[in-house]
């Protein structure tokens, strides 16, 4: 059974960068066939892509925050991690990781963390 | 980017009730669409791929259909633990785009 577990601080100063790990048992985040991801959710509101990072490298990330975002993975630790740089209140939200499969009829997110929730406050 | 716009925001429903919501994309997207369940505090649960595929486990009052630009998913039966808000995702393009959601309540 997979399992993505989230983690990282909970309360992060605007302006600074917010940084996130999961952790990911029972697969491995070196094989081709998914997509390692993070989405968010505002508190009360629906959710956002983020971006992957795929086979040990590749990344894609939503245009919206493109230039503020880095997804990275590590290997030996079966973890990969998001960057957020120059956070506002805006980036206060559930941050979940995820796995995106590759199908036969396209893509699903079918095992996600639990999510953790950062504030962004001074 | 695909906007996702889900109809209607809200609904109100009883135990028993057949439930229907739709999800409309800005542009055609085959049927490269997702449903997802989410309850309060919880991950989003995988219900339904591929427009119509029931994902391993979800039970068969779960339903979806559609191809193009509109989308549809019903329960057939509404049960108890069914009242939660529920999301079309489309795996067309990047970036992946969220309707904004549906959020089922007890009538």
């Amino acid at each position: 059974q997979v399992q993505l577990q989230e983690s990282g601080p909970g309360l992060v100063k605007p302006s600074e960068t917010l940084s996130l790990t999961c952790s990911v048992s029972g697969g491995s985040v070196s094989s081709g066939n998914y997509y390692w991801s993070w989405i968010r959710q505002p508190p009360g509101k629906g959710l956002e892509w983020i971006g992957y990072i795929y086979d040990s490298g590749s990344t894609n990330y939503n245009p919206s925050l493109k230039s503020r975002v880095t997804i990275s993975v590590h290997t030996s630790k079966n973890q990969f991690s998001l960057k957020l740089s120059s956070v506002t209140a805006a980036d206060t939200a559930v941050y979940y990781c995820a796995r995106e499969s590759i199908t036969v009829a396209g893509t699903v997110f079918d095992y996600w963390g639990q999510g953790t929730l950062v504030i962004v406050s001074s | 980017a695909i906007q996702m716009t889900q109809s209607p925001s809200s609904l109100s429903a009883s135990v028993g009730d057949r439930v229907t919501i739709t999800c409309r994309a800005s542009q055609g997207i085959r049927n490269d669409l997702g449903w997802y369940q989410q309850k309060p505090g919880k991950a989003p649960n995988l219900l339904i791929y591929a427009s119509s595929s029931l994902q391993s486990g979800v039970p068969s009052r779960f339903s979806g259909s559609g191809s193009g630009t509109d989308f549809t998913l019903t329960i057939s039966s509404l049960q108890p633990e069914d009242f939660a808000t529920y999301y079309c995702l489309q795996d067309y393009n990047y970036p992946r785009t969220f309707g904004q959601g549906t959020k089922v309540e007890i009538k």
